[in-house]
């Protein structure tokens, strides 16, 4: 099975910082794929597709990019409304989520 | 509009059986296939399956084979999870998501709002 390791597994950080969260997948999975938010008592939402198309409605602050097995999703200056947790999901082969990154706001 | 409406929250206890649903509309719901989600109490999220509407085809996760039964009612555009004999560890959070493909392409791109089972004697 694949394993999409996850970091950090928090952070905190002001208003307007760049915010930088990355997934590792166990093997090659190409660009497949995708980021989501989920916000305290709400369901997951997706904000990004095949490593890093932007899902639309999703604000451009947020992008995703790939290196090999390393994917990253940036929020490229962080607001109030984008504390949640972040998650990767794999669809190479069956669905592999990430651990989660708790994003905080100091 | 799309949206995934699930039923509401249950109480169980253990041994016993439950299903719930998931209510596709705004789309046609026959073409997409429709995944389910595990999110244990403050832990991640984790991939159950997901099942084609069309032809109730199924692909479980390895963890999951055995443990649940996903189904669907295509003429009331409705997916079911449900278990035969709960178990304590079988209380969390379940989501219903839409999988849509674009460009070899896919992801989840709708969401229920999420069912809380809750399962205690």
């Amino acid at each position: 099975a694949i394993q999409m390791t996850q970091s950090p597994s928090s952070l905190s950080a002001s208003v307007g910082d760049r915010v930088t969260i990355t997934c590792r997948a166990s093997q090659f999975i190409r660009n497949d794929l995708s980021w989501y938010q989920q916000k305290p008592g709400r369901a997951p939402k997706l904000l990004i597709y095949g490593a890093s198309s932007l899902q639309s409605g999703v604000p451009s602050r947020f992008s995703g990019s790939v290196s090999g097995r390393d994917f990253t999703l940036t929020i490229s200056s962080l607001q109030p409304e984008d504390l949640a947790t972040y998650y990767c999901l794999q669809d190479y082969n069956l669905y592999t989520f990430g651990q989660g990154t708790k994003v905080e706001i100091k | 509009e799309v949206q995934l409406v699930q039923s509401g929250a249950e109480a169980k206890k253990p041994g016993e059986s439950l299903r719930i649903s998931c209510k596709g509309s705004g789309y046609n719901f026959m073409n997409y296939w429709i995944a389910w989600v595990r999110q244990m109490p403050g832990i991640g999220l984790e991939y159950i399956g997901v099942i084609h509407p069309g032809d109730s085809d199924t692909r479980y996760s390895p963890s999951f084979q055995g443990q649940v039964t996903m189904s669907v009612d295509k003429s009331i555009s409705t997916a079911y999870l449900q278990w035969s004999s709960l178990k304590a560890s079988d209380t969390a959070m379940y989501y219903c998501a839409r999988r849509d493909f674009t460009s070899l392409l896919e992801f989840f791109d709708s969401w229920g709002q999420g069912t809380l089972v809750t399962v205690s004697s």
